[in-house]
């Protein structure tokens, strides 16, 4: 089915141990993003990418890793996960600038 | 001061109530979107405007740009539109989105 996949949906892991979040997209959309949520803070931006090849930090990249080797796909890596970073995490997609954003259903990440 | 400020942070309402929740902002944006999250769910997207109002069912959202707020209505309010809205405005050309802290609905019935 077309849409936007996130896996997994739920993770734990230990801290210090490398954790990827998949986000896999079939509309070929050119934007991707990735956001955590947090209680009392809004959506924030971690990582986007434009285009295949092409990312850029946003709000709050310290710790994550992304890469977009095909348009379909956006990995988030967490190198050395740390506590702090025990989120819920959204991928996003949208066609072009003026687009809305079509979010995937998310990840819980919970880091011990 | 967050760019993007919503209220109420909560809301209970009744059954066929009709219900407003405000957002304003302090940037300068291309578009304002509205945002829809069911408990322990996805977020999908209800309305994206950038001038004057748009209406889907119930729902209805308006903007006021020269004031830099937003107001998302529902009329007839329903249990299940029990929710956290959510207001995100996009600014410039680079397609990144602010967004507010939302605002929990309950609507009882």
């Amino acid at each position: 089915d077309a849409g936007i996949t996130q896996s997994p949906r739920y993770k734990i892991t230990e801290t210090g141990r490398q954790v990827t979040l998949m986000c896999h997209q079939t509309w070929s959309h050119s934007y991707m993003f990735w956001y955590r949520q947090d209680l009392g803070h809004g959506l924030r931006l971690i990582y986007y990418s434009a285009a295949a090849d092409i990312t850029d930090k946003g709000e709050v990249p310290d710790g994550y890793v992304v890469s977009r080797s095909k348009t379909e796909n956006f990995p988030l890596t967490l190198e050395s996960a740390t506590r702090s970073q025990t989120s819920v995490y959204f991928c996003a997609s949208s066609g072009v600038s003026n687009q809305p954003q079509h979010f995937g259903d998310g990840t819980r990440l919970s880091i011990l | 001061k967050n760019e993007v400020e919503q209220s109420p942070q909560n809301l209970t309402a009744q059954e066929g109530e009709f219900i407003t929740i405000n957002c304003s902002y302090s940037v300068g944006i291309s578009a304002l979107h509205w945002l829809q999250q069911h408990p322990g769910g996805g977020i999908v997207s209800l309305f994206m405007l950038s001038s004057g109002k748009k209406k889907h069912g119930r729902l209805i959202a308006t903007i006021n740009i020269q004031e830099k707020h937003s107001s998302l209505h529902i009329t007839a309010s329903h249990p299940r539109d029990s929710a956290v809205y959510i207001c995100a405005v996009r600014g410039g050309a680079t397609n990144k989105l602010i967004f507010g802290t939302g605002t929990l609905l309950a609507v009882q019935p």
